[in-house]
């Protein structure tokens, strides 16, 4: 069935380096990738997303990455931040479907 | 300008009881989905339902779950005879009019259902 695999689950970096979280996903048919942050008790919050048309979305400090023949997708955040520090999920989506599969997630902490 | 809205924000019953979750698309958007998110693990698509229609529902369990859109009023999860395995945090999503491609959902605050 659709699957999404996630990695790394954990990820530690110093404030300023650059952090990279990859996803892999299994239906070929997926043509639009979301990624959500989200903080400890609160809601998902949509921070970049990139449909199959594109091979690359920058947004200041974020920016996300598609490789269609591969089918894995990557969240690149630069210079980061102690507010960065959040879970960080990727999800796959398509025109029939619509639902999201999402990832297992990734912890990202920034240590000052 | 409301987001999605969703109410309670914290549920807590006894094994047995049912429970009643509500989501409030955002303005404008006719489309829902409804996420389960245990505790440490990522989001699970559970069902997805238009006005008076539900669409998919696939990631609900067969038994004890139940969804409904209705043409007034919002978007209603129910769980009947609850279990101590259906604590978790339940989000709602909601899109606008899908036109061909797929959309932005944009989450509501959750509710955490508590089964002691």
């Amino acid at each position: 069935g659709e699957n999404v695999e996630q990695h790394p689950s954990t990820l530690s970096v110093q404030e300023g380096d650059s952090a990279v979280i990859k996803c892999t996903y299994s239906d070929s048919a997926s043509n639009y990738f979301p990624w959500y942050k989200q903080e400890l008790g609160k809601r998902p919050q949509l921070i970049i997303d990139i449909r199959s048309n594109v091979g690359e979305k920058k947004d200041q400090r974020i920016a996300v990455t598609l490789n269609k023949t591969a089918k894995h997708f990557s969240l690149h955040i630069t210079e980061t931040q102690p507010e960065d520090s959040a879970v960080y999920f990727c999800a796959a989506s398509n025109t029939g479907t619509y639902k999201y599969i999402f990832g297992t997630g990734t912890r990202l902490k920034v240590l000052a | 300008n409301a987001g999605v809205m969703q109410n309670p924000r914290h549920l807590v019953r006894r094994r047995g009881q049912e429970a009643r979750l509500r989501c409030s698309p955002m303005k404008g958007h006719s489309h829902v989905y409804w996420y389960r998110q245990l505790p440490e693990e990522g989001l699970k698509f559970m069902v997805y339902l238009q006005k008076e229609n539900i669409i998919d529902e696939s990631g609900m369990p067969k038994e004890r779950f139940s969804a409904e859109f209705p043409k007034e009023g919002p978007s209603i999860l129910r769980i009947q005879q609850v279990v101590r395995g259906d604590s978790a945090a339940y989000f709602c999503a909601s899109s606008p009019q899908n036109s061909g491609t797929a959309d932005t959902q944009y989450f509501g605050p959750g509710t955490r259902l508590t089964v002691l």
